[in-house]
């Protein structure tokens, strides 16, 4: 069966430099989000989009910017890094969307790598 | 509660041992509550999302019940095989901004 597909899957930065992760949820799904995970943390929930529309903002930085575009899948464009956005970030779809109901199963990516020197 | 918690933070149990462990969360505002299971190097499965309370569900081996009342949830595992090894996560959708927190994980060691 399909799953989400995240690329790449490694990626190393530097200071000051951007990066654009990208997500392709696995077909039919129309909802995507994206997680922050630190070294030795919990995943933190970043944005959501649900049918190319932003629907759910979490703890994303002002330098952080996602779309979800007509095929669905997502973007996470990430300017002016710093050492402390070295993390390992997920995607993951539902097949549900729209505020309020998200009470499906998210499936997850296999998360981009990121490493800021 | 404020936060998702889970515990115990890690576990080590003997190959055929029975184990549970828990996910506490904020009861008002409830929407859902995930179980995902997570292995090193591998990205999150989903196992459960349970919404209403008194939720029993079941897969394989591992079941889980849901408490919304007082904010609880029990994740069990019958019979526990080495490859359960894992971390399990739960993850409380709620809040003003329905947003979806994650626990901190239970590290589940199985030793043959």
């Amino acid at each position: 069966a399909a799953g989400v597909i995240q690329s790449p899957r490694h990626l190393i930065k530097e200071k000051r430099e951007t990066a654009t992760l990208k997500c392709y949820p696995i077909p039919r799904h129309d909802t995507v989000y994206w997680y922050q995970q630190g070294p030795g943390q919990d995943p933190q929930f970043l944005i959501s989009f649900y049918e190319k529309m932003q629907s759910d903002k979490g703890s994303i930085p002002d330098r952080f910017s996602a779309q979800q575009f007509s095929d669905y899948h997502s973007e996470l464009n990430m300017s002016s890094l710093e050492l402390g956005d070295s993390a390992l970030y997920f995607c993951a779809s539902s097949p549900e969307g729209g505020h309020g109901t998200r009470s499906s199963e998210q499936y997850f990516g296999p998360g981009t790598r990121l490493t800021v020197t | 509660i404020l936060n998702v918690e889970q515990s115990p933070q890690s576990l080590h149990v003997q190959e055929g041992d029975s184990t549970n462990f828990t996910c506490s969360f904020p009861s008002s505002n409830f929407y859902a509550l995930h179980w995902y299971r997570w292995e090193t190097a591998k990205s999150p499965e989903a196992l459960f999302v349970m919404t209403l309370n008194g939720d029993e569900k079941k897969k394989g081996r591992i079941s889980a019940t849901l408490n919304t009342k007082e904010g609880y949830s029990y994740l069990y595992i019958k019979g526990s095989q080495p490859e359960d090894s894992a971390t399990y996560l739960c993850a409380s959708l709620g809040g003003s901004n329905y947003k979806l927190t994650f626990g901190k994980g239970t590290l589940l060691t199985v030793n043959p």
